[in-house]
């Protein structure tokens, strides 16, 4: 069966750095794309970063663009996400997500467990 | 970016009845809307797809209607473990793909 599992997570100072990961089993990871979601402490979902499935094409949400930085390798089936510069208001539960169908529609259907990111000094 | 708007926030049901959640989008998203569902603790799963299509292994008392900028889930009995987040998601017109603020469903 499909599962994610991510790691990573923890206390981090503002300014500081994290890098998450994603294991991936079950399916043919290099086959899908993938997509980074987090979730404030009692708050809704916020879509991050999205890859392709060859990593050609990337996509971040307005709120870390130029400060994290997505990406995969396929040969070990896992999604990364680096994070610098990291504020009080990236603190969240960070999920990995599949993505799929339509490449221009792709749809998130399965999710991890996520990893706790808490920035705070 | 689209802005998806979900009423109620907190719906109060009884086990048994019929619960019926909204979400609009600011700008049309054809039938490229998903709804997932979150418990505490635990990751979203996805539900219905395509506005109306459920996923894997969801009850058929789930079911989604809509298009364009309106849409509704139906939960049409409420069982126990349904009482949960709701959330709207399109993804028609990205990045970024934008989620409702999510509607609890909790026991009346």
């Amino acid at each position: 069966q499909v599962q994610l599992v991510e790691s990573g997570g923890g206390l981090v100072k503002p300014g500081g750095s994290l890098r998450l990961s994603c294991a991936a089993s079950g399916f043919t990871f290099s086959d899908y794309y993938m997509s980074w979601i987090r979730q404030a402490p009692g708050k809704g979902l916020e879509w991050v970063s999205y890859i392709s499935s060859s990593g050609s094409t990337i996509y971040y949400a307005d709120s870390v663009k130029g400060r994290f930085t997505i990406s995969r390798d396929n040969a070990k089936n896992s999604l990364y996400l680096q994070m610098n510069s990291l504020r009080a208001e990236d603190t969240a539960v960070y999920y990995c997500a599949r993505e799929w169908g339509d490449t221009a529609m792709p749809i998130d259907d399965y999710w991890g467990q996520g990893t706790l990111v808490t920035v705070s000094s | 970016e689209i802005v998806m708007t979900q009423s109620p926030a907190t719906l109060s049901v009884s086990p048994g009845e019929r619960a019926t959640l909204s979400c609009r989008a600011s700008q049309s998203v054809s039938s490229n809307l998903a709804w997932y569902q979150q418990k505490p603790g635990q990751a979203p799963r996805l539900l219905i797809y395509g506005a109306s299509t459920r996923a894997t292994g969801i009850p058929a008392r789930f079911s989604g209607s809509g298009s364009g900028t309106e849409f509704t889930l139906t939960i049409s009995s409420l069982q126990s473990e349904d009482f949960a987040v709701y959330y709207c998601q399109q993804y028609n017109n990205w990045p970024p793909r934008t989620f409702g603020q999510g509607t609890k469903v909790e026991i009346k």
